[in-house]
């Protein structure tokens, strides 16, 4: 059974760094990419970026290329999503990702979610 | 980016009555292979996101067959047959076929 299993419910002031973590299973965790969704209170889903564990080929959406950083180990079968400076704007859920491989990723399995509150 | 646009937003219906909710890419969506990457996702009310229908039309294991997608090139369309109550949600489609990977902005389906 596939399951992507995220990392618990962070709280964080503005400025600080943080990674969350999302461990695949029931999988092979290198075949396949595997990204993030941001979903801010009340708002719809946005597509983040996603890494390929087979050569840590990372693609990301313009719209957060700078903002964070998505990266994996392949060895513990986990996806990470980091930030070095948080916004308060940043309060949002985020949820991994599995997608497809070929020949174009399409999300097929969902993580439970991991809520980064951020506020002063 | 493709921008993934669909109507309505909001869609009250009646238990037991069809529903349809159109999604429109602002580029096409067929790829090089010849397969169009159109997936729909259902989000109940405090759960993850699931996928529902992939490839325009092919259903996800598990998913009742009175959901049904279709369509073409730009224009698609989730229905459901006879709307159940455990089908309230929003409903996304997403397009795999460019960088970036879009979704659309969401329909809220509620009973009336």
């Amino acid at each position: 059974e596939v399951q992507l299993v995220q990392s618990g419910a962070e709280v964080k002031k503005p400025g600080e760094s943080l990674k969350i973590s999302c461990k695949g299973s029931g999988y092979s965790f290198t075949s396949y990419w595997i990204g993030w969704v941001r979903q801010m209170p009340g708002k719809g889903l946005e597509w983040m970026g996603i890494i390929y564990p087979g050569d840590s080929d990372t693609r990301y959406s313009p719209s957060f290329q700078g903002q964070v950083t998505i990266s994996a180990d392949k060895s513990i079968s986990t996806a990470y999503l980091q930030w070095s400076s948080l916004k308060a704007s940043d309060t949002a859920m985020y949820y991994c990702a599995r997608h497809s491989s070929s020949p174009r990723p399409e999300i097929d399995y969902w993580g439970q979610g991991t809520l980064v509150t951020v506020s002063s | 980016d493709v921008v993934m646009t669909q109507s309505p937003l909001s869609l009250p219906v009646t238990l037991g009555q069809p529903a349809s909710i159109s999604c429109r890419s602002s580029q096409s969506l067929v790829y090089s292979d010849g397969n169009t990457y159109l997936n729909w996702f259902q989000q109940r009310p405090g759960q993850s996101p699931r996928r529902l229908i992939y490839k325009v039309s092919n259903r996800d294991s598990g998913v009742p067959d009175r959901f049904s997608g279709s369509g073409s090139g730009t224009d698609f369309t989730l229905k459901i047959s006879r709307v159940e109550a455990e089908d309230v949600g929003v409903y996304y489609c997403m397009q795999g076929t460019h960088w970036p990977l879009t979704f659309g902005q969401g329909t809220k389906v509620e009973i009336k």
